[in-house]
């Protein structure tokens, strides 16, 4: 069984520049939740997409976007990105949104 | 405005000590919460669920427990290897919409 995976481990970019974040979900779930973590925090939650459909959302902006494939991998989408994006970006799967299982997260860092 | 507390922030155990982790929560819609255990560097690691006041749930040296207002992690006899922050996370439907909210967690370090 293949557990939740992330790319790119690590990713710089300068402010103003857009990103796009890549995870695939572990065998079997259906739903994906996407966390940015800052040093020292706890997770914040971004989104959540249960069979393709957004269908739970935090405190982030429009230019925090995400999309989720039939094969039930995801992307998260920044734009215009500010020095405060700067975090650990976690994805999450689960089983119709149950017991969730992260990925290793992607580190960005916006100069 | 939904929340949710850990305390203490940080705790020095004693191989061998046991101790509580505390996470209190003030939210609407709670559907269940979770516990995590996350290392440096790393995605956080399942743990448990608790979905009911009342239920608990172990694994090892650890033990959950719920109330209406809090949730409890329990260690018994730690060893330096549960070192690590512990997470609680409260997931919450409303107005057809699932949110989860983290607390910031508790950093355990346990001394041999």
């Amino acid at each position: 069984e293949t557990g939740v995976t992330q790319s790119p481990t690590h990713l710089i970019k300068t402010r103003g520049q857009q990103v796009t974040l890549r995870c695939s979900s572990q065998s079997g779930h259906n739903t994906v939740s996407w966390y940015q973590q800052a040093l020292g925090q706890g997770p914040q939650f971004i989104f959540q997409y249960y069979r393709e459909e957004e269908n739970g959302r935090g405190n982030f902006p429009p230019r925090f976007s995400g999309l989720q494939f039939p094969n039930y991998s995801s992307e998260l989408n920044v734009n215009a990105l500010e020095l405060d994006d700067s975090a650990l970006y976690l994805c999450a799967s689960s089983l119709d949104g149950n017991e969730q299982f992260f990925g290793p997260g992607t580190r960005l860092t916006v100069l | 405005e939904d929340q949710v507390t850990q305390s203490p922030e940080a705790l020095r155990l004693q191989e061998g000590e046991s101790s509580s982790l505390n996470c209190s929560y003030t939210v609407s819609g709670l559907r269940g919460l979770f516990w995590y255990r996350q290392d440096p560097g790393k995605g956080p690691e399942f743990l448990f669920t608790l979905y009911s006041a009342g239920e608990e749930k172990e694994k090892e040296r650890l033990k959950a427990t719920l109330t209406k207002k809090e949730s409890f992690l329990h260690i018994t006899a730690p060893k330096p290897e549960d070192s690590a922050t512990y997470l609680c996370a409260v997931q919450t439907f409303g107005s057809g919409t699932y949110k989860y909210i983290f607390g910031t967690g508790t950093r355990l370090k346990v001394l041999a």
